[in-house]
């Protein structure tokens, strides 16, 4: 079956512990994105990738780092997570660009206290 | 700033009336696209109309574009409690960056 999968789906943690949420999809793709959403403040894109290799910030990317080191593989990285990275995250991806249509995991809910 | 923007924030109606959604957006775009979010869900693809098409349907959904005015609409008809969901519209910038950015989205309840 075709899939965006995110792990972990819901994580508690503390301020300052680094965590990383995984993102993979099994369709070929070569775009690949993250964004956050918040309530009032719709879907936000904090990075995106073209491809392996090939990575570039989104509207609000600051406090996070990503890489693509294989095409299937986008993970998130919170160095040092502050509470105002409490929020419900979504990994996505699609054929080739940003224009085309999205496949989305089911979310991952962070809190940070 | 977004470069999309549904309105109304919110929508009731009852089942079987049609649901219309807006969404503005503020540069020139290559195209637009509809999506659906089931409440905590990951969001779900509905349609994609290119910048050079008006109308474009698919079931029960039509979607309008108006390149002149920046707005799309994403009419509903005869909805179904199954259509209880928020819905976004989402744009690329045309010769700009790959980013697309997603309005704040429409919040739809189909009351049975």
């Amino acid at each position: 079956e075709a899939q965006v999968t995110q792990n972990p789906r819901y994580l508690i943690t503390v301020t300052g512990k680094k965590l990383t949420v995984t993102c993979s999809q099994n369709m070929n793709h070569e775009y690949m994105s993250w964004y956050r959403q918040d309530p009032g403040l719709g879907l936000r894109q904090i990075y995106y990738s073209m491809n392996v290799e090939v990575t570039d910030k989104g509207d609000v990317p600051e406090g996070y780092k990503v890489s693509r080191k294989e095409k299937r593989n986008f993970p998130l990285i919170l160095e040092s997570p502050s509470p105002n990275q409490t929020s419900l995250y979504f990994c996505a991806s699609s054929l080739e660009q940003s224009n085309q249509p999205q496949h989305f995991g089911d979310g991952t809910r962070l809190s940070i206290l | 700033s977004q470069q999309g923007e549904e309105d109304p924030q919110a929508l009731s109606i009852q089942e079987g009336e049609n649901a219309t959604m807006n969404c503005s957006y503020k540069t020139s775009i290559n195209n637009l696209q509809w999506y659906r979010q089931n409440s905590g869900r990951g969001l779900v693809h509905l349609i994609l109309i290119r910048s050079n098409e008006r109308e474009k349907h698919s079931g029960r959904l039509r979607v309008t574009l108006d390149t002149s005015k920046k707005s799309s609409s994403l009419l509903i008809t005869a909805s179904r409690a199954a259509d209880t969901a928020s819905y976004f519209c989402a744009t690329d910038i045309r010769g700009g960056s790959e980013k697309l950015v997603f309005g704040k989205g429409t919040k739809l309840t189909v009351n049975p």
